[in-house]
């Protein structure tokens, strides 16, 4: 059975760098990419950035592409997303989700990683 | 970016209706349109992908129609476990833009 696990909730104060993970089971993990998607509270689902973790080959979305990195490690099934500087507007749920090729759709998600920044 | 606007923002519907929710694309994504389901405190699921093939496990109850710019998601009878959230995407090209959503309350 395929599965995404997410690492646990994160409370951090501004400034403060982060790295969530989004660990793969049940599946060739280097078949599939991984995208991540944000969530502030209240809102919409906003498409972050993708990695194949075949060949690590990124794309970020213009509104993220700066401020975190995505990043996977095979070995270990796991994709990352990080900050180096988090911000107070980065309070959110973050999502990741599996899709395989161009054109396919998000068939499976994790459960999410709610990450507070306050101070 | 392709933008993607769904419509209504919000639906009161009663269980027993016959729901339909639109989104339009900014451009054309041919059948590349992908819908979901969001509950609170969970994560999306998809229920419709490449506008009209139903996602294994989802009811049939569940329909999407569309191509190029126009879409739609029907839900034929309304179940309480249906009010929910539910957003469009498209996956024609990156970014794969989300609606913003389509909160279905129970009226």
């Amino acid at each position: 059975e395929v599965h995404l696990v997410q690492s646990g909730a994160e409370v951090k104060k501004p400034g403060e760098s982060l790295r969530i993970s989004c660990k793969g089971s049940g599946y060739s993990f280097t078949t599939y990419w991984i995208t991540w998607v944000r969530q502030m509270p209240g809102k919409g689902l906003e498409w972050m950035g993708t990695i194949d973790p075949n060949d690590s080959y990124i794309k970020y979305s213009l509104s993220f592409e700066g401020h975190v990195t995505i990043s996977a490690d095979k070995s270990i099934n796991t994709a990352y997303l990080q900050w180096s500087t988090l911000e107070a507007s980065d309070t959110a749920m973050y999502y990741c989700a599996r899709r395989g090729g161009t054109g396919t759709p998000f068939d499976y998600w994790g459960q999410g990683t709610l990450v507070t920044v306050s101070s | 970016d392709i933008q993607m606007t769904q419509s209504p923002s919000s639906l009161s519907a009663s269980v027993g209706d016959r729901v339909t929710i639109t989104c339009r694309a900014s451009q054309s994504i041919s059948t590349y349109l992908n819908w979901y389901q969001q509950k609170p405190g969970k994560a999306p699921k998809l229920l419709i992908y490449s506008a009209s093939s139903l996602q294994s496990g989802v009811p049939s109850r569940f329909s999407g129609s569309g191509s190029g710019t126009d879409f739609t998601l029907t839900v034929s009878s309304l179940q309480p476990e249906d009010f929910a959230t539910y957003y469009c995407q498209q996956s024609f090209i990156t970014p794969g833009t989300f609606g913003q959503g389509t909160k279905l309350e129970i009226k």
